[in-house]
């Protein structure tokens, strides 16, 4: 089977530095992806990462460990816009996600 | 826009009525994937699909069956709903990258 464990909430400031960790246990793994779901909207893809290693995209960066199983998603310059929930998510032919982590973003 | 749109978009049934979601897409992806949200829960795998007549099941399949008889389409059928089967439900389809690329949305409520 597979599980991610990531928090339920965080809380940071406008401007400030995030970092939202993910643990992973699978049967079966190709990569980690993160994704950004605004209330009432649906799931968007943010990151996705197949090897060991740092992937950045503008302001968010995500960071995959095999051996240790986890990974995490770095948002720099927060702004308030930001405040949404975001999921981790395992990747083989099953597309599994963790609970999400809800960002409340303080002025 | 990943051409992927979902319906009906909101739907209020009864205990005991059959209800069927519609996942239409227009991108010709192979993989589709049906998931429900839940407070407290995130996304849940239901079923997926790797390809016309090809599904399996997911995390949470009891009490749902799939159907996909051609590539854009990806149906989702409660035989006979439940209170528990209240939820948003969210239909996917998969790029050649890997990505997810989710419809709107389809809030059921079963009274």
């Amino acid at each position: 089977g597979q599980s991610l464990e990531q928090p339920s909430e965080v809380t940071a400031v406008e401007g400030a530095i995030v970092q939202i960790n993910c643990t992973y246990q699978t049967s079966g793994f190709y990569g980690l992806s993160w994704y950004q779901q605004h209330d009432g909207g649906a799931p968007t893809f943010l990151s996705y990462n197949g090897l060991d290693g740092l992937e950045e995209t503008g302001r968010f960066s995500s960071f995959l460990s095999r051996s240790d199983s986890y990974g995490y998603l770095l948002l720099q310059e927060l702004q308030m816009k930001d405040s949404a929930s975001y999921f981790c998510a395992v990747r083989d032919d099953k597309i599994i996600f963790g609970k999400g982590t809800r960002l409340h973003i303080l002025p | 826009d990943a051409g992927i749109t979902q319906s009906p978009r909101h739907k209020v049934t009864e205990t005991g009525t059959p209800v069927t979601l519609r996942c239409h897409q227009t991108e010709n992806h192979r993989y589709m994937y049906w998931y429900r949200q839940d407070p407290g829960h995130g996304l849940r795998l239901i079923h997926y699909s790797y390809g016309v007549k090809d599904t399996d099941k997911g995390e949470v399949s009891d009490g749902y069956s799939v159907s996909r008889s051609k590539t854009e389409d990806f149906l989702l059928t409660l035989e006979s709903a439940t209170s528990s089967q209240t939820s948003v439900y969210f239909c996917a389809i998969r790029t050649d990258t890997g990505e997810l690329f989710f419809g709107e949305g389809s809030r059921l409520t079963v009274l």
